[in-house]
């Protein structure tokens, strides 16, 4: 059975790019890899999602390497608002429902 | 912007008691789901529905059932609430393809069952 892995927690200071890497060693030809925020008391929100190699959005970069066993959401330029919880999610697009939320990142930005 | 609404952003129950979470989104997503959110287990899938009357078991439907009888809405209902099952409920939708996994999210319902 796939799993996700993230760190517990990570700090930074404004204006850093930040890089948090989800490990997903067991990842399946028609999984993609979506990456959410959330802050207290909201649900989360979608950033980015991407298959292989790279993506960029207006708010951040999704990197996946070739073999697609982990995957690093890179955060340019951070600032005090991108104090949050961030959850990668590995699952199929097709009629499998298999969903595999990472446990979180607790990023904390200082100023 | 999508919207997903939940009915209750807080809600205290009695053990034993039959509880009804009701979720409406108003972007005609063909996919709905119902997520469990407890402090350090990140979010679990309790039940999936992409379609009228269609459902999937998630990964801990036990003690849960769903119904959906209109695309717009899913409701999660709690049998006979016990206090395990006290937590934070989030309802998602999405779209079909390979937009299945760029799920919308409400804001919560904070259950608390004594």
């Amino acid at each position: 059975l796939a799993k996700t892995t993230q760190p517990i927690s990570m700090d930074s200071y404004e204006g850093q790019e930040v890089n948090i890497t989800c490990s997903h060693n067991n990842i399946a030809t028609n999984d993609y890899i979506t990456w959410y925020q959330q802050f207290p008391s909201q649900g989360p929100r979608f950033i980015i999602q991407g298959y292989k190699t790279k993506v960029t959005n207006e708010v951040a970069s999704l990197f996946i390497p070739a073999d697609r066993k982990s995957s690093t959401l890179s955060l340019p330029r951070v600032s005090l608002s991108d104090t949050a919880v961030y959850y990668c999610l590995v699952g199929a697009v097709n009629s499998n429902y298999q969903l595999i939320w990472g446990a979180g990142t607790k990023l904390i930005i200082k100023p | 912007d999508v919207k997903v609404t939940q009915s209750s952003r807080y809600l205290v129950k009695r053990t034993g008691e039959k509880v009804f979470l009701e979720c409406v989104q108003d972007m005609d997503h063909e996919n709905m789901f119902w997520y469990r959110q407890d402090p350090g287990l990140g979010l679990r899938l309790i039940y999936f529905s992409y379609d009228v009357k269609m459902k999937e078991k998630g990964d801990i439907p036990e003690g849960y059932s769903v119904s959906r009888e209109k695309k717009e809405r899913f409701s999660l209902i709690l049998e006979s609430a016990s206090t395990n099952q006290t937590s934070m409920y989030l309802c998602a939708s999405s779209l079909g393809g390979v937009a299945k996994n760029i799920q919308y999210f409400g804001a919560g319902t904070r259950l608390s069952v004594l």
